[in-house]
């Protein structure tokens, strides 16, 4: 099936340092979403983008929706212990009737306080 | 807590077994979508309904089945289970098709 090309698989950061992950699709989405997934959790929603170009924040976490629609990426700013877990990007294609999500195969973030 | 919620939290079973898993959605969402984590796969959808309605289908396999009650709490039925079939199920759901979803907590299982 369809999936997202999302790098890198896994990041060893010091904390306060920022991080940066992207994903790229060759398919065109209408929306953009950046989750999070702790050990023995479901996905949390971190931040959702509905237009191209759009920039969106939510506290330390950046993220933007590509221009050609195929691409987002998602920036953490001064890293902490708890921003620990997997990045997860998904897009979205609406359409009749039908909403599911593609997902990356996600980014790992450890943090070394 | 996102308000989703499933039933059970582990499982664990034989194979050629059958077994239900649950999902009741957030109040009001009337879409529910189920997808499945392995290690080698990763997130990949399954099966999504709305209002008591199939409206899309992803990579599920013949001996997987699914329904949305009146109530709208949704049952993943899987059956002649094999051991590749452990892995955790996430229920999901939104207002509309088009809205965010917003996932449980998970079911995992595990086919001995």
């Amino acid at each position: 099936g369809q999936q997202l090309n999302q790098s890198p698989q896994s990041m060893f950061i010091q904390e306060g340092e920022d991080v940066s992950m992207n994903c790229t699709s060759s398919s065109i989405f209408n929306t953009w979403l950046w989750y999070k997934q702790e050990p023995g959790e479901g996905p949390v929603l971190l931040i959702a983008l509905y237009k191209a170009g759009e920039l969106t924040s939510n506290g330390r976490l950046t993220a933007q929706f590509g221009i050609t629609r195929k691409d987002s990426f998602l920036n953490i700013s001064a890293s902490i212990p708890s921003d620990v877990g997997i990045y997860f990007c998904a897009g979205q294609l609406v359409g009749g009737s039908q909403g599911n999500l593609i997902f990356g195969k996600g980014t790992k973030l450890s943090v070394k306080p | 807590d996102s308000g989703v919620t499933q039933t059970p939290k582990h499982l664990i079973t034989a194979t050629g077994q059958r077994v239900t898993l649950r999902c009741s959605p957030r109040s009001g969402d009337l879409s529910v979508y189920w997808y499945q984590q392995s290690l080698d796969q990763g997130l990949q959808f399954l099966i999504q309904y709305y209002n008591g309605e199939e409206r899309a289908k992803g990579n599920i396999l013949e001996r997987f089945s699914a329904q949305q009650f009146p109530d709208l709490h949704s049952e993943l039925n899987l059956s002649s289970l094999e051991l590749g079939d452990s892995a955790l199920y996430f229920c999901a759901s939104s207002v509309v098709w088009e809205d965010t979803q917003y996932f449980g907590p998970g079911t995992r299982l595990t086919v001995l």
